[in-house]
């Protein structure tokens, strides 16, 4: 079966860090384009960062120079390194995928369960 | 960045009827327009990729139409478990990767 699972969220003071970690099964996280997607309390779908399968990072300009997005091939985990948290990145996490071949690079049809990162003192 | 732009905001309608969700682009995304139903304390799902095609196990009820910058998802009749937020989102140019604020479909 195909799965991502989201662990690592929780309550962080400001200006702390928190790693945030995307377990995937049935599929290799290398191989595809793996994204962190977040969502603020009551908002939208905002695209945080992706690792492409050859390995550049790309991030939105909100969380570039604090996060960093990066994989374990041994693990087959996507990972992302949250630093200098503000209260503006409280939100749920997401990881999300095209895990069909069907599906387009840049659309999503696998996405984790998400996992909660609330910042504040 | 393109900005993706959806309307309304919220949708009232009532079950068996049509659901008519608009979403505009800030400049052409040719068909690269995906839409998510997202329903509460769940992740998102893909319904439709290359603005009208349906994604795995997505009912027939639901259709994709557009190109450039003006978009539209129709849900034919709307059943029980249609009542979410929907999210068009495109990838045509990126990064970034933009999503729309979203629709929320309620019962009327």
């Amino acid at each position: 079966e195909v799965q991502l699972v989201e662990t690592g969220g929780g309550l962080i003071q400001p200006g702390g860090s928190l790693r945030l970690s995307c377990a995937a099964s049935g599929f290799t996280v290398s191989s595809n384009y793996m994204s962190w997607v977040r969502q603020a309390p009551g908002k939208g779908l905002v695209w945080v960062s992706i690792i492409y399968s050859s390995g550049n990072t790309y991030y939105a300009d909100s969380v570039k120079g604090r996060f960093t997005i990066s994989r374990d091939t041994s693990k087959n985990t996507l990972y992302l390194q949250m630093n200098s948290l503000r209260a503006e990145d409280t939100a749920v996490y997401y990881c999300a995928s095209e895990a069909d071949n069907w599906t387009p690079l840049g659309a999503f049809d696998i996405w984790g369960q998400g996992t909660m990162v609330t910042v504040s003192s | 960045e393109i900005v993706m732009t959806q309307s309304p905001a919220t949708l009232s309608v009532s079950p068996g009827e049509r659901a008519t969700l608009s979403c505009r682009a800030s400049q052409s995304v040719s068909s690269n327009l995906a839409w998510y139903q997202q329903k509460p304390g769940q992740a998102p799902r893909l319904l439709i990729y290359g603005a009208s095609s349906r994604a795995t196990g997505i009912p027939a009820r639901f259709s994709g139409s557009g190109s450039g910058t003006e978009f539209t998802l129709t849900i034919s009749s709307l059943q029980s478990e249609d009542f979410a937020v929907y999210y068009c989102q495109q990838y045509n140019y990126w990064p970034p990767l933009t999503f729309g604020g979203g629709t929320k479909v309620e019962i009327k």
